[in-house]
Order: C-alpha cells, then structure tokens, then sequence
C-alpha cells in the first residue's frame, strides 16, 4: 500500500514570498491532517480535512495561510506571505473513518521549509 | 496547562535498560491512544495503540490509566535503535469530528 505523499521535500524562500505543499494521502482515507512541527515541539494541526470539507481550521493563521482539497483527495497548502516564524516541517497525515471511528494516522515525510 | 503533557527528556539509558515514559492527558473526553516514534528529521510513525486492558507488542508495553489520566510506554531491553523521540497522542471528539492531541514528545537515548 503506497504512503503519504508530499512534495517539495525541502524548500527555501525568503520572508514575503509565497510557497505552496503538496500532499496525496492514502488511497481511500476520507481524513486529511496538516500539522506544522517546529523543532523540539509535537506536529500542530493547522488544519483538518473530511472528504473535502474543513472540519477544523481553528489554529490555520488565516491571514496568510490556505488550503484546498476540491476533489476529496490531494491537498495544498499555502503560505502568503512568508515570515521567517514559518520555518519548520509541515507534515501531511490521513486516515481512515468509519463511522463515528477514526483510526490511527499515517504521516507523510513532511516538507523542511526555511524562510530566510 | 497543555492538553497532553510529557517529560521531554532526554532519558539516557544503557543498551539493556528498561525504560518507561509516562503521558498525562487534561481532557477526560478523550477517547483513543496511541504512542508515535519519530526519529530525527522524519516522520512520526504509529508505534502502537493504547488499549484499556494494556498491550504488549514485543519489547513494548503500554498501559491506559483513565482513573488518573495517564498513559504509559515500557521498554524492556533497549535497544541502541530505540533512540528516538516518542510522541505520545490522544484522540477525542471535538466539534462534528474527532482531533488528534500530540504531546511534545520524550527524547530517549540508548547508550552503548
């Protein structure tokens, strides 16, 4: 069963610019999950996703970052304009629903964004 | 106070040791757990799931304390490979969905 997938890996911009990530999850999960993970601390949902509604986008800095997933199943995030506190490792996850079940996540190896 | 909360580490143990790391959780809602390993510059990656009866997987054991709130991940004969951070994660019910909680994660180094 292939993984998560996330593209760019890795990423340098400076302050001011945008970027954009990409993520495609399992095949099959109805839930999307990106996190942001700054060094020495967990992964913090930004925003979640269940089929290609938002469900939770309560910690999403919403002046500057977007995501989309029109079809249910890639995803892209956006961060426009970038400020050097973005620096971290956004990370993609999925997982499966059944019912009112939800099962354990499945990360993707995360984008390593720099903003200088 | 954060929602779940670890000792961040780093526990430096001999290869051989037993080692244990507690997590504690604020929310009594919460409904599922799990511990994560997530080695340097990767992935967190599913280690196992906390159930209420407690579980073994190998060297692994993790054990659910929903009295007190707590859970808890033994290792037993380390390993110089079981050096990583160890994410411990609550789910619960929030608004029209589940949300997954993520502590800040125990460091542990295994020492030859």
């Amino acid at each position: 069963e292939a993984g998560v997938a996330q593209s760019p890996r890795y990423k340098i911009i400076e302050k001011r610019q945008s970027v954009a990530f990409w993520c495609n999850p399992i095949s099959g999960h109805a839930t999307l999950y990106w996190y942001q993970q700054i060094l020495g601390q967990g992964p913090k949902l930004l925003i979640q996703f269940q089929n290609n509604g938002v469900v939770d986008d309560s910690q999403l800095p919403k002046d500057r970052f977007s995501a989309e997933r029109l079809k249910g199943v890639d995803s892209t995030l956006k961060i426009q304009p970038a400020k050097l506190e973005d620096s971290a490792v956004y990370l993609c996850a999925s997982s499966s629903t059944h019912g009112t079940t939800t099962y354990e996540q499945y990360f993707g190896p995360g984008t390593r964004l720099t903003v200088t | 106070r954060k929602e779940v909360e670890q000792d961040p580490g780093p526990f430096n143990v001999p290869e051989g040791a037993t080692v244990a790391f507690n997590c504690t959780y604020s929310n009594s809602a919460s409904q599922s757990f799990f511990w994560y390993r997530q080695d340097c510059r990767k992935e967190p990656k599913l280690l196992m799931s906390v159930y209420s009866s407690g579980n073994e997987d190998g060297r692994f054991t993790a054990q659910l304390n929903r009295a007190s709130q707590y859970i808890s991940l033994l290792i037993r004969d380390s390993k110089l490979s079981d050096s990583a951070t160890y994410l411990c994660v609550v789910n619960r019910a929030s608004v029209g969905t589940y949300k997954y909680i993520f502590g800040t994660g125990t460091r542990l180094k295994v020492l030859a």
